[in-house]
């Protein structure tokens, strides 16, 4: 199995623009989860998903985030418009967990933001 | 809420001696723990996980974890260290009689520095 697979993995960007984080989850997974991980507030849970629904969505910071996964292989994570304060590094996760709560997070390599 | 602390910021041994990274946890109601590492500019990889049974957990790479009830902890402890388990490690818990659903909670994380 190839992973979890993020794209772009790097993204430099000006301040106001949009951006559109990818992510594929490993094939079977019932929950897709994401991340963002800075210096300063350390992995912060944003929103996470089970069977392509939003379950908890209250880590996300602001309007200007929004996330969408329309079917089981695909997620994105959409800024816009997007701020410095939002460089950082994007994890998303997934998880064969089926509800039991039990199932470890695989995650990808993530997607470096830079805002300038 | 369930929450997880790592007191320590850094950890430094020296390769061939035992290492322990402590984490400490707080949940209402029964915790899944897990422990998670970080390479440099890659995505967290799982290590382990306790979810109930024998409270000495074994994980990958040789690292193993000791779960103690009555003392909220869970620290991740290495027989003998290698250069090569200098990384960040973060502790990680779910509870789920509380509602946390899937969702875990991740700590500041430690890093672990192994020198010769």
């Amino acid at each position: 199995d190839a992973g979890v697979i993020q794209s772009p993995r790097h993204e430099v960007t000006e301040m106001g623009q949009e951006v559109t984080l990818r992510c594929k989850p490993i094939s079977g997974h019932d929950y897709l989860f994401w991340y963002r991980q800075t210096m300063m507030r350390g992995l912060e849970l944003l929103i996470y998903f089970n069977n392509n629904v939003p379950i908890d969505d209250s880590g996300m910071p602001e309007d200007r985030f929004s996330a969408k996964m329309p079917n089981a292989s695909f997620s994105t994570l959409k800024i816009q418009p997007s701020e410095p304060r939002d460089s950082a590094v994007y994890f998303c996760a997934s998880s064969p967990d089926r509800g039991l709560g039990t199932g470890e997070l695989f995650f990808g390599e993530g997607s470096r933001l830079t805002v300038l | 809420a369930q929450s997880v602390a790592q007191p320590e910021d850094q950890v430094k041994v020296a390769e061939g001696n035992p290492l322990t990274v402590k984490c400490t946890y707080s949940v209402s109601g029964n915790p899944y723990l897990f422990w998670y590492v970080q390479y440099p500019n890659r995505g967290l990889q799982f290590l382990l996980k306790y979810i109930t049974g024998d409270n000495l957990v074994k994980g990958s790479y040789g690292f193993e974890a000791e779960f103690n009830k009555s003392q909220t902890s869970f620290h991740l402890k290495k027989p003998s260290a290698l250069v090569s388990d200098s990384a960040l490690y973060f502790c990680a818990v779910r509870d789920i009689l509380t509602g946390g659903g899937n969702k875990l909670t991740f700590g500041t994380g430690t890093q672990l520095k192994v020198e010769l």
